[in-house]
């Protein structure tokens, strides 16, 4: 099966703009769930998606929003970026996400000037 | 609150020499934990986690639950080993925490020639 696949892999982005990042998981997984990972913070989580309903969420502002498509793509969008967003977003992958081993794609490298 | 601690952020070892890396938790529940790896230019990647109670790549981890820990141990270390290793928990059972992992900030393992 094909893995996890993000796109785009690096953006570059000014304060106040808005991205969307897009996360395709392995063929029949239906959980997927997203990750910031920063130098200063390491990986934190974001929120997941199960059966396009978000199912959880981590503590971050509302400008970060996510959703998840009838086949399972998700994707994240943060509005009115800010410096302190730039960071290596991670999407995974589970079957149904209720313990199961995550999948983790590439993910995308959003840098904001 | 569920929280993984990895007390060493680098750890050096030689080529042949025993290495062990170590990871605490605190959670309430029956957690499912896990090692992820990530290799340079790579993605994170599962190496183990403890319910299947695998040795991968000569890695195993026992789960203590009496002192709540979950060390990567492998008896002699190779230089490909080099990475950085996180380990990371999540809730097994139904609940708010679905489908989430906690990770420990992570231990950079580097094994000389």
């Amino acid at each position: 099966k094909a893995g996890v696949t993000q796109t785009p892999r690096y953006l570059i982005k000014t304060r106040g703009q808005q991205v969307t990042l897009s996360c395709s998981p392995i063929s029949g997984h239906r959980s997927v769930s997203w990750y910031q990972q920063t130098p200063g913070q390491g990986l934190q989580f974001l929120f997941e998606y199960f059966s396009e309903t978000q199912r959880n969420k981590g503590n971050f502002p509302g400008r970060f929003s996510g959703r998840q498509f009838s086949n399972s793509r998700s994707e994240m969008n943060v509005s009115t970026l800010e410096l302190g967003d730039s960071a290596l977003y991670l999407c995974a992958s589970s079957d149904s996400g209720t313990g199961e081993t995550q999948y983790f794609g590439p993910g995308t490298r959003l840098l904001v000037l | 609150a569920q929280r993984v601690t990895q007390p060493e952020k680098l750890l050096s070892v030689f080529k042949g020499a025993p290495v062990e890396l170590k990871c605490n938790y605190s959670y309430s529940g029956s957690p499912e934990l896990f090692w992820y790896v990530q290799y340079s230019r790579q993605r994170l990647q599962l190496l183990l986690r403890h319910i299947s109670r695998e040795s991968i790549k000569g890695f195993t981890a026992d789960l203590n639950k009496g002192e709540t820990s979950f060390h990567l141990k492998k008896p002699f270390a190779q230089e490909e080993d080099s990475a950085m290793y996180y380990c990371a928990l999540s809730h097994r059972s139904r609940g708010s925490t679905l489908g989430r992992l906690y990770f420990g900030r992570g231990t950079q393992l580097t094994v000389w020639p």
